[in-house]
């Protein structure tokens, strides 16, 4: 089983509309969850933290259920520079803090 | 803004070749690390680095890769004879926990190409 799962897309959505990405992850010790974005051949850029009570940054909600250990992303009203990867992001409880990534869910907002 | 800075932006060598890839991380982080990805797939653990030694290193991370510190401010990445699939972005990332621990600072990586 792949430790952080993600569906791969494309989701393709006009501009404006409402898109949710899920993930699933593996390892029940996983201690800090994450969304990264990556545009297309670049780093990737955090773009929140996810939080057991839910969290909300603008147009922006992520949810994290621990016991179904799910993972959500809410992006509302769609803008063509949400365009890219969103990969979904996990730190264990080792000491080197390392992260472990989901292969990304690619978001094509047309116009 | 503080950021992570990567030399050289594309590197391009023959099979069985070293190459040296460098980066800068910020100035203030303590932990350090490698990241890969190979064209069209995901950005895979390498190798962490923290008080000057390595303190996690993955599969991935054999007897042909190795890290330093050299002088402070420089953290490198080795490959000592490169292969054909070690063509790939190579990403380092610094961070410092007692800000976020998730909140890894990614600088803008390396093309290695290997032909």
């Amino acid at each position: 089983r792949k430790e952080v799962e993600q569906d791969p897309g494309p989701f393709n959505v006009p501009e404006g509309a409402t898109v949710a990405f899920n993930c699933t992850y593996s390892n029940s010790a996983s201690q800090s969850f994450f969304w990264y974005r990556q545009d297309c051949r670049k780093e990737p850029k955090l773009l929140m933290s996810v939080y057991s009570s839910g969290n909300e940054d603008g147009r922006f909600t992520a949810q994290l259920n621990r016991a179904s250990q799910y993972i959500s992303l809410l992006i509302r009203d769609s803008k063509l520079s949400d365009s890219a990867t969103y990969l979904c992001v996990v730190n264990g409880r080792d000491s080197s803090y390392k992260l472990i990534f989901g292969s990304g869910t690619r978001l094509l907002v047309r116009p | 803004e503080p950021e992570v800075t990567q030399t050289p932006s594309h590197q391009v060598t023959q099979m069985g070749q070293e190459v040296i890839l460098r980066c800068v991380p910020i100035s203030n982080h303590l932990y350090f690390y490698w990241y890969r990805q190979i064209l069209g797939q995901k950005v895979e653990f390498l190798v962490s680095f923290y008080n000057n030694e390595i303190s996690e290193k993955s599969e991935i991370f054999d007897d042909q890769f190795s890290v330093e510190r050299p002088d402070g401010s420089n953290f490198t990445l080795k490959i000592r004879s490169t292969k054909l699939e070690d063509s790939a972005m190579y990403f380092c990332a610094s961070i410092s926990p007692a800000i976020s621990p998730g909140e890894q600072y990614f600088g803008p990586g390396t093309r290695l190409t290997v032909t």
